[in-house]
């Protein structure tokens, strides 16, 4: 089992549409999770940071965690051309002196106008 | 200050050549990790520093590698003996530790790395 999972896609979505980015991990006690964005050809930028069970809105993003599913989210609202890329998932594991970052494979996203 | 530095941001090396990777990290940053990424493919892990604590190698792919960090600072990744398979993008970030809690990390430009 990967230690970060994520649905490859692409997922694609038209214009104004909510897109929905979806990641589970394995290390049960891990404590920090990140959605990063990836343009082709540029390195990942962080767009959210979730460090307890719930949501956390910033803007057109709404990141939603739950730790007893081992379960972390991310949605887009009013998606735009611009938001197609690729999304990370990361999660921080905690074991010898901790602050691993682990990164899922990424979900591509195409937002079609 | 300054985002993360990585230098050279591209690199072209003869197979079988030595080449060094260098990370400068957001000043006051006590986390740095180095990972690769491959054409189309997710992040790999690489190696994890964090302040004085030895660091996490268990992401390095081979004895090839190998990574130090001088004065809690610039990180240096080396690859000794290239081989094709080496190509690929080097990205390195770096983060904070607020007490327990590990912060954002941020990442560098990355170096493409291509192996000849």
């Amino acid at each position: 089992q990967k230690e970060v999972e994520q649905n490859s896609g692409p997922l694609s979505v038209p214009e104004g549409a909510i897109a929905s980015l979806n990641c589970t991990y394995s290390d049960r006690v891990s404590q920090s999770f990140f959605w990063y964005r990836q343009y082709s050809g540029k390195s990942p930028e962080l767009i959210m940071s979730i460090y307890s069970n719930g949501d956390k809105e910033d803007g057109r993003f709404t990141a939603q965690l739950n730790k007893a599913s081992q379960y972390v989210s991310l949605l887009i609202r009013d998606s735009q051309p611009s938001d197609s890329a690729t999304y990370l998932c990361a999660v921080r594991t905690i074991y010898n002196q901790g602050g691993k970052l682990i990164f899922g494979q990424g979900t591509e996203l195409s937002v079609k106008p | 200050g300054a985002g993360v530095s990585q230098s050279p941001s591209n690199k072209v090396t003869e197979k079988g050549k030595d080449v060094e990777l260098r990370c400068d990290p957001i000043s006051g940053h006590t986390a740095l990790y180095w990972y690769r990424q491959s054409l189309g493919q997710g992040l790999e892990f690489l190696i994890y520093f964090q302040g004085n604590s030895a660091p996490d190698k268990s992401g390095l792919p081979s004895d090839r590698f190998s990574a130090e960090r001088t004065g809690g600072s610039v990180s240096t990744l080396t690859i000794q003996r290239t081989q094709q398979e080496d190509s690929a993008v080097y990205l390195c970030a770096s983060s904070y530790r607020d007490g327990p809690t590990f912060l954002e990390a941020f990442f560098g430009q990355g170096t493409r790395l291509t192996v000849v």
